[in-house]
């Protein structure tokens, strides 16, 4: 079944402590992308990727890191949590780099940084 | 950071009823204009990927049209169902970066 997958769904963590959350796709997209929801903010985009060792800010990167070792996985790396990255994090892959394709969302990360 | 704006911000209509909603976006440096769906404790669902002037899109009773020159598109939906029930969103890509950029959605709620 052709997915995105997050881990874990959902979080909570103090202050200054390292996480990672992951994301893998079984379709061979290109392109991946970290988002995240905040009432009344809608959804921000946080990296892209559109290809194996090509990353990109978006419009929110201040505290976090991604990497793209693999064309699967696209792992987004918080070194030290505040508590304003509380949120709902999603993360999306698409067929190309040009984003002509739809993104195929995973089911989301909730995270809560006390 | 680009603006993309959604109106309304919320609406609600009756079952049967038909409606539309509005995605506002730059008209300068177009390159693609995405709509998704997003239930309620699920993830965001695509519903279409338009780039062309005029271009029109169709999936069963909602429909989307596309004006780059003056950044606009429109959603609609035909014959309302209350499974229709969920925040619509549009998203901009545009200039020589591949940023993609999210209204803040229509909330559609459609009564029995």
């Amino acid at each position: 079944e052709a997915q995105v997958t997050q881990n874990p769904r959902y979080l909570i963590t103090v202050t200054g402590k390292k996480l990672t959350v992951t994301c893998s796709q079984n379709m061979n997209h290109e392109y991946m992308s970290w988002y995240r929801q905040d009432p009344g903010l809608g959804l921000r985009q946080i990296y892209y990727s559109m290809n194996v060792e090509v990353t990109d800010k978006g419009d929110v990167p201040e505290g976090y890191k991604v990497s793209r070792k693999e064309k699967r996985n696209f792992p987004l790396i918080l070194e030290s949590p505040s508590p304003n990255q509380t949120s709902l994090y999603f993360c999306a892959s698409s067929l190309s780099r040009g984003l002509l394709n739809i993104q195929y969302f995973g089911a989301g990360t909730r995270l809560s940084v006390l | 950071i680009l603006n993309v704006e959604q109106s309304p911000q919320s609406l609600h209509v009756q079952e049967g009823d038909s409606t539309n909603f509005t995605c506002s976006f730059p008209s300068s440096n177009f390159y693609a204009l995405h709509w998704y769906r997003w239930e309620t404790a699920k993830s965001p669902e695509a519903l279409f990927v338009m780039t062309l002037n005029g271009d029109e899109k169709k999936k069963g009773r909602i429909s989307a049209t596309l004006n780059t020159k003056e950044g606009y598109s429109y959603l609609y939906i035909k014959g309302s169902q209350p499974e229709d029930s969920a925040t619509y969103l549009c998203a901009f890509s545009g200039g020589s970066n591949y940023k993609l950029t999210f209204g803040k959605g229509t909330l559609l709620t459609v009564n029995p």
